[in-house]
């Protein structure tokens, strides 16, 4: 069936790149997404990329993927302590009759001062 | 600001009881999808509703139901409430194919 991973825990020095890695296992998905979720908040779409891109970049986030690999990346640049929060690697498959998304279990961010 | 607003933010419940949700997003946003995020996991779908009528389900039991209104309100129903329903509830609403999230209901049983 589907699946996402991701680790769970990350942790950076302020001013220093994030990155953050996902695979998944569905061949048909169609969409790629990172989402924010800070404490006590529902989830923020960061950024997304089509299934037939390999990089998308805005602003201080870039992401990339390998479709061969499935394997999808978020890099933030310049990681301040407003970027702490949980990273969700999400995928959907627009193909069915509904459009839901897969999420992995989520990445914590830690920003070491 | 998502424009998806849920209530009750917060709620206890004890095993047994039935419980609903409630969530309200933007007009023109037909499709209302509603996911579970249980403690230190990833948001799991548990069905979507496009025009008043189910859309797709998610590996949830029937206890679990959901409607959809005319004025883009959305109900999650959940019946005869298990300790392991405690969790945080998400609506999300859908126009031109991005998902807007509420800030969620946490649902505690005990």
């Amino acid at each position: 069936g589907e699946d996402v991973e991701q680790s769970l825990f990350l942790s950076v020095r302020e001013g220093d790149s994030s990155v953050i890695n996902c695979t998944y296992t569905d061949s048909s998905s169609t969409y790629l997404y990172w989402y924010k979720q800070e404490p006590g908040a529902g989830l923020q779409l960061l950024t997304y990329i089509f299934s037939n891109m390999d990089m998308k970049q805005d602003q201080r986030l870039t992401v990339l993927l390998n479709k061969k690999d499935k394997h999808l990346s978020l890099r933030i640049a310049d990681t301040q302590t407003g970027d702490s929060a949980i990273y969700f690697c999400a995928e959907s498959n627009t193909s069915g009759r509904d459009d839901k998304i897969i999420f992995g279990k989520g990445t914590r961010l830690h920003i070491l001062p | 600001e998502t424009g998806v607003t849920q209530s009750p933010t917060h709620l206890i419940k004890t095993r047994g009881q039935q419980v609903t949700l409630r969530c309200s997003s933007q007009s023109g946003h037909n499709t209302v999808s509603w996911y579970q995020q249980a403690l230190g996991q990833g948001p799991q779908f548990i069905f979507q509703y496009y025009r008043e009528e189910e859309n797709g389900r998610g590996n949830f039991p029937p206890r679990f139901s959901g409607l959809q209104f005319p004025n883009y309100s959305s109900e999650l129903n959940v019946n005869a409430l298990e300790l392991d329903d405690s969790a945080l509830y998400l609506c999300a609403s859908t126009q031109h194919g991005e998902l807007f999230f509420g800030e969620g209901s946490r649902l505690t049983v005990l």
